[in-house]
């Protein structure tokens, strides 16, 4: 069981250049999110998504845009990357049930470097 | 969600058991408890959560004080594998976020 996936796992940038994240998970989850991670910090949420076609902002949606056209998959995009967006991105995915969302699943993460 | 209060750092003896002290004084009725982990920079893995009573699952133990103003997660037998920063998150159930703070490092030594 795959779990969650993302791709690539490595990239540079040049200031300016855009480029997609894929994430693509196999639980059949309804939930998705992207997060950010800078070095010695923790998670900081970028946008989430409750279901197929809809999306929404989390704390630092600024310089990026999502889509989830399909259930399984949740596109980060950078549009125009600048040097502040060298992090580490990491999607993940629930099934929330009732009350509780029962534990995220995590990708391996990207590593973007914006030079 | 609640702020949650956790030691910077923590070391433990392999073998012996770590336990992990959270505080979330300002914890509401409806929040739970998340205990998640993550391993030299994989994504974090889920652990175990909890509302009010205490959990026991393969890999840990929560045990959540009856004013639900703090908790610890306890690893029974530590191993080298274990050495993490774990974070400890308290969330209202269905929310759309998990707030990770920086968590307490944990260093299991041989």
């Amino acid at each position: 069981n795959a779990g969650v996936t993302q791709t690539p796992k490595f990239r540079v940038l040049k200031t300016g250049q855009s480029m997609t994240l894929l994430c693509a998970q196999d639980m059949n989850h309804e939930y998705m999110y992207w997060y950010r991670q800078d070095p010695g910090m923790g998670l900081r949420l970028i946008h989430y998504s409750v279901g197929e076609g809809t999306t929404a902002k989390g704390e630092v949606p600024d310089g990026y845009n999502v889509s989830r056209l399909k259930k399984q998959n949740f596109l980060l995009g950078l549009e125009s990357a600048a040097p502040s967006q060298t992090s580490v991105y990491f999607c993940a995915s629930s099934n929330p049930r009732g009350q509780t969302n029962y534990g995220y699943t995590f990708g391996s993460g990207t590593r973007l470097t914006v030079v | 969600d609640a702020k949650t209060t956790q030691p910077t750092s923590m070391d433990c003896a392999e073998g012996r058991a770590a336990n992990l002290p959270c505080n979330h004084s300002t914890i509401s009725g409806n929040e739970y408890v998340y205990w998640y982990r993550q391993i030299h920079s994989q994504g974090p893995q889920y652990i175990i959560h909890g509302l009010k009573n205490n959990e026991t699952n393969e890999m840990a133990s929560l045990i959540i004080t009856e004013d639900r103003k703090s908790s610890t997660l306890i690893l029974p037998h530590a191993t080298l594998r274990d050495t993490a920063v774990y974070y400890c998150i308290v969330r209202v159930g269905g929310a759309n976020n998990l707030f990770f703070g920086t968590g307490t490092r944990l260093t299991v030594i041989p």
